[in-house]
């Protein structure tokens, strides 16, 4: 079936730890976007990328990285930078004008 | 500026009677409009879109929503709730001009009671 993976579901932490959460489409979408949404809250936009090797700050890049190697990739590294990550992390993508279609997300937990 | 704006930030209906939850958009092109649901713990799932077609558009879940540029507004609506519409519903921009960029609402709360 065609769709967005993300993987894994749920990642743990530890303080100072680089994480890379996991995002793969077969939707041939030119566009994916990496959203983090905290608990009773909306979206919001870390990176998102058009095209591959092409990638554009969001709302909340700080202490966030992200690559577009390839088209049907586009992993998320929370870095340790990043002094509150513990949130509910959706990967999407889209073609322009098209449906947008998300992943089923991924928890990240600090311990 | 471009933006999405959701009256509601929570609705609580009974069941069997109709929905409403109400979004309002900002835009100086015509944008596509979403409507998606977020169950508990899971990602978004697309409810209905509007892309400049027919005004009133029909979604899955029995679900509605009818795009009046006059007003800006892209309110969703369902004639009867159901236990399982109980969820988290957000309004989405894609704007035009392919800037990558959604726009999302802040979401209503959808409850509803038996």
């Amino acid at each position: 079936d065609g769709g967005i993976t993300q993987s894994p579901k749920y990642l743990f932490r530890k303080e100072g730890q680089n994480v890379t959460l996991s995002c793969e489409q077969n939707l041939n979408h030119d566009a994916m976007y990496w959203y983090r949404q905290d608990p009773g809250q909306g979206l919001r936009l870390i990176y998102y990328s058009q095209i591959v090797n092409d990638f554009q700050k969001g709302d909340i890049a700080e202490g966030y990285s992200v690559s577009r190697e390839k088209k049907e990739s586009f992993p998320l590294t929370v870095t340790s930078a990043q002094k509150n990550p513990t949130a509910f992390y959706l990967c999407a993508s889209s073609t322009s004008g098209n449906t947008i279609y998300f992943g089923e997300g991924s928890w990240l937990t600090v311990v | 500026a471009q933006s999405v704006t959701q009256l509601d930030s929570h609705v609580s209906v009974s069941e069997g009677t109709p929905v409403l939850l109400r979004c309002n958009y900002s835009s100086s092109y015509s944008p596509s409009l979403f409507w998606y649901v977020q169950h508990p713990n899971k990602g978004l799932q697309l409810l209905l879109k509007y892309t400049s077609a027919a005004t009133l558009v029909k979604g899955i879940n029995g679900f509605e929503a009818e795009f009046k540029k006059s007003e800006t507004s892209f309110h969703l609506t369902k004639p009867s709730a159901h236990m399982s519409d109980a969820a988290e519903y957000f309004c989405v921009v894609y704007p035009s001009g392919n800037t990558g960029k959604l726009i999302f609402g802040q979401g209503t709360t959808l409850q509803v009671k038996p």
